[in-house]
């Protein structure tokens, strides 16, 4: 079974497009992050919710707007996609404590979308 | 603020020999610590993680690493080297967790280590 999914794998899209990567985990985790890895594979973290809350907000666009209706999903929606969004984008899981992510957490990540911007 | 250095961005080892990823990291608390393996085209997975307890972590495939204070690094270390072996390894530091504040993990610029036959 797998445990952090995405979908799609793969996604080809002109500029200007607006587009959604979905992301679900079957681990039962309370927090659920995306991350960006561009070409030089520096990975940075872009958003974490913790139980469907927003935790973690980087400085990403806000083209950009995840969404979580469960905690078991975190959709990823892109508007007006841009040449430099192009890279891969992946979805991680981890389980936490009381009150939200410990820096002690295994993160458990799924196997990336890559995204190409024409 | 608390940042992560991989000393090298690309490593080559014959296999059979020792594998050696440098990492020194900084932090304002008292970080958790971790190596992640990437191979080609593939998710991130964990390989082993410090969290303040044993300084020598024992990981998967062999894989050990070391929380050394006195020199703020962890680096990792493999006794022999497998072709198998051959993928990007980013270190990570993590801290601070539980508040709202800006993001408190982050990753090294990753390490690409490559097996010759």
């Amino acid at each position: 079974d797998t445990a952090v999914s995405q979908t799609p794998k793969y996604l080809v899209t002109q500029m200007g497009n607006d587009k959604s990567i979905k992301c679900e985990q079957n681990l039962g985790h309370d927090t659920m992050y995306w991350y960006k890895q561009d070409s030089k594979k520096f990975l940075k973290i872009m958003f974490s919710y913790n139980n469907k809350e927003l935790i973690i907000n980087e400085t990403v666009p806000n083209r950009f707007s995840p969404k979580s209706p469960d905690k078991a999903h975190l959709n990823l929606h892109i508007n007006s996609l841009e040449l430099g969004d192009s890279a891969v984008y992946f979805c991680a899981s981890s389980q936490d404590g009381t009150r939200g992510p410990l820096s002690t957490d295994t993160q458990y990540f799924g196997p990336g979308t890559r995204l190409t911007v024409l | 603020a608390q940042s992560v250095t991989q000393l090298d961005s690309h490593v080559s080892v014959s296999e059979g020999t020792p594998v050696l990823l440098r990492c020194n990291y900084s932090s304002s608390y008292s970080p958790s610590l971790f190596w992640y393996v990437q191979h080609p085209n593939k998710g991130l997975q964990l390989l082993l993680k410090y969290t303040s307890a044993a300084t020598l972590v024992k990981g998967i495939n062999g894989f050990e690493a070391e929380f050394k204070k006195s020199e703020t690094s962890f680096h990792l270390t493999k006794p022999s080297a497998h072709m198998s072996d051959a993928a990007e390894y980013f270190c990570v530091v993590s801290d601070g967790w539980g508040s709202s504040s800006a993001s408190k993990i982050i990753f090294g610029s990753g390490t690409r280590l490559s097996i010759r036959p």
